[in-house]
């Protein structure tokens, strides 16, 4: 099956700092790329949306100077925490989408865990 | 808007019990329905899913049915294992979109 990965798995890093995380489909061009953020015990909120060369679609209420996305080609897509701050601890999640005989099939990472000291 | 309903969790079973974990959505027209699992520590894994009214998914034991008429995609196994435990998120989708649930814990004891 189709293979999304994530890295770096965990991070820790002083408030202040930027961290980038990237997001890589391995055997598949994906049409779409998502970033999703989950708080302990609770379900994945969706950040944006991005495709490959264009600019991402924020969701309402996400700061899109703090979480900086570049969809550089069809199977990478990076998400920087700029000036990070212990609020921004999470676990962050991409998907990859690729249309697939008509209908779309969207493959998770397995999370990166971001701790801001 | 489009908006998911699962039950409260966490649930907790024994090990060859019976599994029912309630999803119930809102959404105008007919959406894919989802039941993906995450494992502690890990990202989203697809389990099943059905694209039309009556359909059942089914996939390692678990099962759910595409029910148009109460608005819900209940998840179901018939005998549980430790394995199992994890966390399942029920979902819909338009285009490419996905709406998820807020999870329901699974616990199963030895």
């Amino acid at each position: 099956g189709a293979v999304v990965s994530q890295h770096p798995s965990r991070v820790i890093c002083k408030s202040g700092t930027s961290v980038k995380i990237e997001c890589r489909s391995l055997d598949f061009q994906a049409t779409t790329m998502f970033w999703y953020r989950q708080f302990p015990k609770q379900s994945l909120m969706l950040m944006a949306t991005s495709n490959e060369g264009s600019k991402a679609t924020y969701e309402q209420g996400v700061e899109k100077d703090k979480f900086l996305i570049n969809h550089a080609s069809l199977t990478l897509s990076t998400l920087t925490v700029t000036s990070a701050h212990p609020e921004d601890s999470s676990f962050y999640i991409c998907s990859a989408s690729v249309r697939d005989r008509g209908d779309y099939e969207q493959y998770f990472g397995p999370g990166t865990r971001l701790t801001v000291t | 808007g489009n908006s998911v309903t699962q039950m409260e969790g966490p649930v907790t079973l024994s090990e060859e019990a019976f599994l029912t974990i309630n999803c119930t959505y809102t959404a105008t027209g007919y959406p894919s329905l989802f039941w993906y699992v995450q494992y502690p520590g890990e990202g989203l894994q697809l389990l099943l899913k059905a694209t039309k009214a009556d359909d059942k998914g089914s996939n390692k034991g678990f099962e759910a049915t595409y029910r148009k008429e109460t608005t819900s995609f209940h998840l179901e196994k018939g005998s549980v294992q430790v394995s199992d435990s994890a966390v399942y998120f029920c979902a819909l989708r338009y285009s490419y979109i996905p709406t998820f649930g807020r999870g329901t814990s699974l616990i199963v004891h030895p």
